[in-house]
């Protein structure tokens, strides 16, 4: 099975901060990884698929970028709605994986 | 509107049994692949299972194999899973999840899970 993991675990940050999340895979995913904000309570949300593209409706403040092993995902002015947990995902191969997210609050 | 609405959760003893749906409107739900994933109180997210659109194409995470079907009702725009064998590390919101897919030539690809449903919680506890 392919091992996702992120870093870092948690993050504080305040609004109009740049925050950077990366998230490594155990072996070569090429470009299939997929990023998810989560709030309390809610489901995940999709942000990102195949590693850098924006899903529709997502906030272009949202990038995602990598290959192979190693991936961001960028929030280039962090907004008061954007404090929340986020997930990457690799769809490279079943069993499909998360990484253990990465939690974003306000410092 | 792309709705998917799960039902069927609730608490069970461990050993025992429980079948979860996933009610799909405002798309053509015969046309998609979709998913079970879980979320255990506190935890992570954790991909449970996936089926093709026509149901032929299944897989499982191992640490339910054996124990959980997957299945659906294209006539009724419905997703199951039947859950057997419950243990109490099973206890977690279930959601229910499409595809979203690359198709290329006669390959298909899932990019990542872009609507999931509201989830419904499974209790497994004597």
């Amino acid at each position: 099975d392919i091992q996702m993991t992120q870093s870092p675990s948690s993050v504080s940050a305040s609004v109009g901060d740049r925050v950077t999340i990366t998230c490594r895979a155990s072996q070569g995913i090429s470009g299939w990884l997929a990023w998810y904000q989560q709030k309390p309570g809610k489901a995940p949300k999709l942000l990102i698929y195949t590693a850098s593209s924006l899903q529709s409706g997502v906030p272009s403040r949202f990038s995602g970028s990598g290959s192979g092993t190693d991936f961001t995902l960028t929030i280039s002015s962090l907004q008061p709605e954007d404090f929340a947990t986020y997930y990457c995902q690799q769809a490279n191969s079943f069993p499909f994986t998360f990484g253990p997210g990465t939690k974003v609050d306000i410092k | 509107q792309v709705q998917l609405v799960e039902s069927g959760g609730g608490l069970v003893k461990p050993g025992g049994s429980l079948r979860l749906s996933c009610a799909a409107s405002g798309f053509t739900f015969s046309d998609y692949y979709m998913n079970w994933i879980r979320q255990a109180p506190g935890k992570g997210l954790e991909w449970v299972s996936h089926i093709s659109s026509s149901g032929t194409t299944i897989y499982y995470a191992d640490s339910v194999k054996g124990r959980f079907t997957i299945s659906r009702d294209n006539a009724e725009n419905s997703l199951y899973l039947q859950m057997n064998s419950l243990r109490a590390e099973d206890t977690a919101v279930y959601y229910c999840a499409r595809d979203r897919d690359y198709i290329w030539g006669n390959y298909r690809y899932t990019e990542g899970f872009d609507y999931w449903g509201q989830g419904t919680l499974v209790t497994v506890s004597s």
